[in-house]
C-alpha cells in the first residue's frame, strides 16, 4: 500500500538555524499538507498546497516558515530561522482530490530546536 | 471555541472494559475521522465518518455522527492494553482546502 514517507524522523538543531523537512506524498495525490504537534498538545494545522502554490495557511504559518515542491515528488517545509517554541512533531499528509477519504499521513519528523 | 473539542481528557479503565470518547464541533463539516496516537508516534487513522451517516463500526470501533449537535463519539468494545494511547477526532470544514482540525485528545490508559 502507498504510503507518505517524512525524512528525517529526528532533527536537532541550533536556534536561529535553517532546517528542512522533507516528505513524500503518494505519487498520484494532489493536495498536500503540513500539520504540527506540540509535545502534549493537539494537531494543528499550518498550510495547504495544490497546484504548486499555497491554497490556506494558518497563523502559526508565518514569514519564517515556506513550502515547495522541488521535483514533483518531494515536499518540503523550511523554516527559515528556528525558534525553541518550534520544536514540535511535523506531519506531512496528502490528499488524492477534494471530498475524498482521508488524508494519509507521514510518521513525522520530531524537531528539536536547542 | 475551538472546533474538534474531545472529553474527557483522559480515561482509565481495566482491560475488558468499554471505552467512550466524546467529540463535539462547530461549523459544518464533510466528514469526521478519529485517529489513534501512541505516545511521541504518528498518527493512525481508524475510521471516518460522512456527514450524511449516523453510525460507522469497524471491529471493535464504533463510531456515531449527530450533526444536529454537532458532537460525535468513538467507542471501543472489549478494550486491551495495547488500546492505550491518545484519540483525536478530526473534522474538515465544507468549504477550503479540507484542511483537518483537530481536538485536544483524550488520553485513554487500559488497566491490565
Amino acid at each position: 500500500e502507498p504510503e507518505v514517507t517524512q525524512t528525517p524522523s529526528h532533527q536537532v538543531t541550533q536556534m536561529g538555524q535553517e532546517v528542512i523537512l522533507r516528505c513524500v506524498p503518494i505519487s498520484n495525490h494532489l493536495y498536500f499538507y503540513w500539520y504540527r504537534q506540540i509535545l502534549g498538545q493537539k494537531v494543528e494545522f499550518l498550510v495547504s498546497f495544490y497546484n504548486n502554490e499555497i491554497s490556506e495557511k494558518s497563523e502559526i504559518f508565518d514569514d519564517q516558515f515556506s513550502v515547495e515542491r522541488p521535483d514533483g515528488s518531494n515536499f518540503t517545509l523550511k523554516i527559515r530561522s528556528t525558534k525553541l517554541e518550534d520544536s514540535a512533531m511535523y506531519f506531512c499528509a496528502s490528499l488524492p482530490r477534494l471530498n475524498t477519504d482521508t488524508q494519509y499521513f507521514g510518521p513525522g519528523t520530531r524537531l528539536t530546536v536547542l | 471555541s475551538q472546533q474538534g473539542e474531545e472529553d474527557p481528557q483522559a480515561l482509565s479503565i481495566q482491560e475488558g472494559e468499554n471505552a467512550t470518547m466524546n467529540c463535539s464541533y462547530k461549523t459544518s463539516i464533510n466528514n469526521l475521522q478519529w485517529y489513534r496516537q501512541n505516545s511521541g508516534r504518528g498518527l493512525v487513522h481508524l475510521i471516518l465518518i460522512r456527514s450524511n451517516e449516523r453510525e460507522k463500526h469497524s471491529g471493535r470501533l464504533r463510531v456515531t455522527l449527530d450533526t444536529s449537535k454537532k458532537s460525535s463519539s468513538l467507542l471501543i468494545t472489549a478494550s486491551r492494553a495495547a488500546d492505550t494511547a491518545s484519540y483525536f477526532c478530526a473534522t474538515d470544514a465544507e468549504q477550503g482546502a479540507q484542511k483537518l482540525v483537530f481536538g485536544q485528545g483524550t488520553r485513554l490508559t487500559i488497566n491490565p
